[in-house]
């Protein structure tokens, strides 16, 4: 069974670094895509961006300038850095894993982290 | 972007009714949509993929529907653990959205 853990910093002040770290356990890197999501209060799902297992990363445009994502496939890890946070980036933070149905698109999120709590004030 | 509209934002049921939510994309993303159900506390899980598909597990009262811009998903007979918040995301496109949400409550 495939499990997702993650952890890293809950409270920031504005201009900090985000950092996150999700660890895969029951299952390989190969073959999928890495995402992070992110739920500010009272808001919908915003997606974060991807890496697949090669090392190619993607990110949503509104993000890119301040976002990346990487991958250590000897620890099974994959970690999330936002620099130059501010209170709009308050909100709960998903690690999840993307799974491709066909070689273009259909990109599924079947296994998500419990999530982590990011509080972002002065 | 493609955008996600999903309708109703909110809907009352009670348990054994049927339950319908729509999703509208933008553009058109041929089968290319998931369903998640997402209560408070917990991280979401993957009900439908591919518009239609049933997730592993899932529950055969769940169902998925549409194609193009225009999707569904209808609940046959609502159960309690089913109050819930339900998202639909398109993955057409590889900037991946999803719906603003809509949240089934008890009646």
């Amino acid at each position: 069974q495939v499990q997702l853990q993650q952890w890293g910093a809950g409270l920031l002040k504005p201009s900090e670094t985000l950092s996150l770290t999700c660890a895969v356990y029951g299952g390989s890197f190969s073959g999928y895509y890495w995402i992070w999501i992110r739920q500010p209060p009272g808001e919908g799902l915003e997606w974060i961006g991807d890496v697949t297992h090669r090392g190619t990363s993607n990110y949503n445009l509104s993000l890119k300038s301040r976002v990346a994502i990487s991958l250590d496939t000897s620890k099974n890890h994959f970690s999330l850095k936002l620099n130059s946070v501010t209170a709009a980036d308050t909100g709960v933070y998903y690690c999840a894993r993307g799974r491709k149905e066909c070689t273009s698109g259909c990109l599924s999120f079947d296994y998500w982290g419990p999530g982590t709590v990011v509080t972002v004030s002065s | 972007d493609i955008q996600m509209t999903q309708s109703p934002s909110s809907l009352s049921a009670s348990v054994g009714d049927r339950v319908t939510i729509t999703c509208r994309a933008s553009q058109s993303i041929s089968s290319y949509l998931n369903w998640y159900q997402h209560k408070p506390g917990k991280a979401p899980d993957l009900l439908i993929y591919t518009a239609s598909n049933l997730q592993s597990g899932v529950p055969s009262r769940f169902s998925g529907s549409g194609s193009g811009t225009d999707f569904t998903l209808t609940i046959s007979s609502l159960q309690p653990e089913d109050f819930a918040t339900y998202y639909c995301q398109q993955s057409y496109t590889t900037s991946w959205t999803f719906g603003q949400g809509t949240k089934v409550e008890i009646k």
